[in-house]
């Protein structure tokens, strides 16, 4: 069966820090993966998509960056960080087939930029 | 411009009763929906889909409707249990989208003892 990773689970930085967080998918071979912030009462917004190694798509203009070093893990990192980083990352995968598409959550990282 | 609206942020129902989270979407071009149900830190859950060729789908205590003239879909949980309280996220998605699933910004959703 399929898992999806995330670490850490919670992290507490300065502002200006750089941020590295991880995802790593198991049990599946050449998934979409995902990275959505769930900010207080604004739902899901999706930051990233990859279709595979070394493809990023960017939604939403931002002080983030996403890399897909390999085809199950994806990272998400910021050089400096702002407060208004703070919130909380869920990374996702799908199988990547065309039609139905229902992707499957991480845990989640809450991150809280001080 | 939010193109899957969920407009009512709480619901509060009694266990045993029936929950109906509702949905609207502006895109007619969506053809997949989902809903996800998700507790306070932790990732979501895939709880139940439709494809747009169906108008219900039902899956034990969940069902889902979907009235395409309207652009509208609901979620029926019966009989509602106190575990079901989370917050329940509305998603759609269409094939050109690259399975970019766009979120509601969700309905917490209490259920009383």
């Amino acid at each position: 069966s399929q898992t999806i990773h995330q670490w850490p689970a919670t992290l507490v930085q300065p502002v200006g820090s750089p941020l590295s967080l991880e995802c790593t998918v198991e049990g599946t071979s050449n998934p979409n993966l995902y990275w959505y912030r769930q900010a207080a009462g604004r739902g899901l917004q999706l930051l990233f998509y990859s279709v595979g190694i070394g493809q990023i798509s960017s939604e939403v203009p931002q002080n983030l960056s996403a890399s897909r070093p390999q085809d199950r893990q994806f990272i998400l990192s910021s050089k400096k960080l702002l407060l208004s980083d703070s919130g909380f990352y869920l990374c996702a995968w799908s199988p990547g087939l065309a039609g139905t598409d229902t992707q499957y959550f991480g845990p989640g990282t809450r991150l809280t930029v001080l | 411009d939010q193109q899957v609206k969920q407009n009512s942020p709480s619901l509060s129902v009694q266990e045993g009763r029936i929950s109906i989270l509702n949905c609207d979407y502006t895109n007619s071009m969506f053809d997949y929906f989902l809903w996800y149900k998700k507790y306070p830190a932790e990732g979501p859950t895939f709880l139940i889909s439709i494809s747009s060729i169906k108008d219900k789908n039902e899956d034990g205590r969940f069902t889902v409707f979907l009235n395409k003239s309207a652009k509208h879909l609901s979620l029926h949980i019966v009989p509602s249990q106190p575990g079901d309280s989370a917050v329940y996220f509305c998603a759609a998605y269409y094939g050109g989208s690259q399975g970019n699933l766009i979120f509601g910004k969700g309905t917490k959703l209490s259920v009383k003892p």
